[in-house]
């Protein structure tokens, strides 16, 4: 998958605990997203960045930070997990700002109990 | 609802049968990619179409868009099992940098 490693691919944890998912890229592009993907729902835009330390926030990004203090990797933190964020949550990364080809990751399939 | 919607959410053929699946949205867009997602596996692009072109190919895949309808279609010519999948379309909004996915047609590829 392009050079994109998302871990742990499997996690089951409780509600309110908090919950950081990783992802590590060896392309060295600029940008890296964060999706979760639903049923019903398509794939939905939590937060991207656009070089380290440069985040902003996506369509769904309430409950969730990120953090990315190197090129390669791209933090994505629950703080007090719910049952909503439940989901596959998928990494991507893109060279071009105009998200014109997107790479992504295998996914990590989440569990909030 | 969603920017891009994909019609139908499911179909099934036969192999060397072709698939045909329409995506449509509600705003200017700068461009249409399709993506394809294998059961248990993260999303791979296909291709993109641009605003102000009309048609598309590359290899077995055909994508239109209709920009005054606001739709495009992904057809997939002489199937193979192994196009069995879920195909996705994303649309880059002409205003801004969002890139919006539909919620996907599930493609069956029969042996």
């Amino acid at each position: 998958d392009a050079g994109i490693t998302q871990s742990p691919r499997h996690k089951v944890t409780e509600t309110g605990t908090p919950v950081t998912l990783r992802c590590h890229q060896t392309e060295n592009h600029r940008y890296m997203y964060w999706y979760r993907q639903d049923p019903g729902h398509g794939l939905r835009l939590i937060h991207y960045s656009y070089g380290v330390k440069d985040t902003d926030k996506g369509e769904v990004s309430d409950g969730y930070s990120v953090s990315r203090s190197k090129t390669e990797d791209f933090l994505l933190t629950l703080e007090s997990a719910t049952s909503s964020q439940t989901s596959v949550y998928f990494c991507a990364i893109s060279e071009a700002r105009g998200n014109e080809k997107l790479f992504f990751g295998s996914g990590t399939q989440l569990s909030v109990l | 609802s969603q920017q891009g919607e994909e019609d139908p959410q499911a179909l099934s053929i036969q192999e060397g049968e072709n698939a045909t699946m329409n995506c449509s949205y509600k705003t200017s867009i700068n461009n249409l990619q399709w993506y394809r997602q294998n059961s248990g596996r993260g999303l791979v692009h296909l291709i993109l179409i641009r605003s102000n072109e009309r048609e598309k190919h590359s290899g077995r895949l055909r994508v239109t868009l209709d920009t005054s309808k606001k739709s495009s279609s992904l057809l997939i010519t002489a199937s193979r099992a192994a196009d069995t999948a879920s195909y996705f379309c994303a649309t880059k909004e002409a205003a801004g940098n969002k890139l919006t996915f539909g919620g996907g047609t599930r493609v069956l590829v029969k042996p």
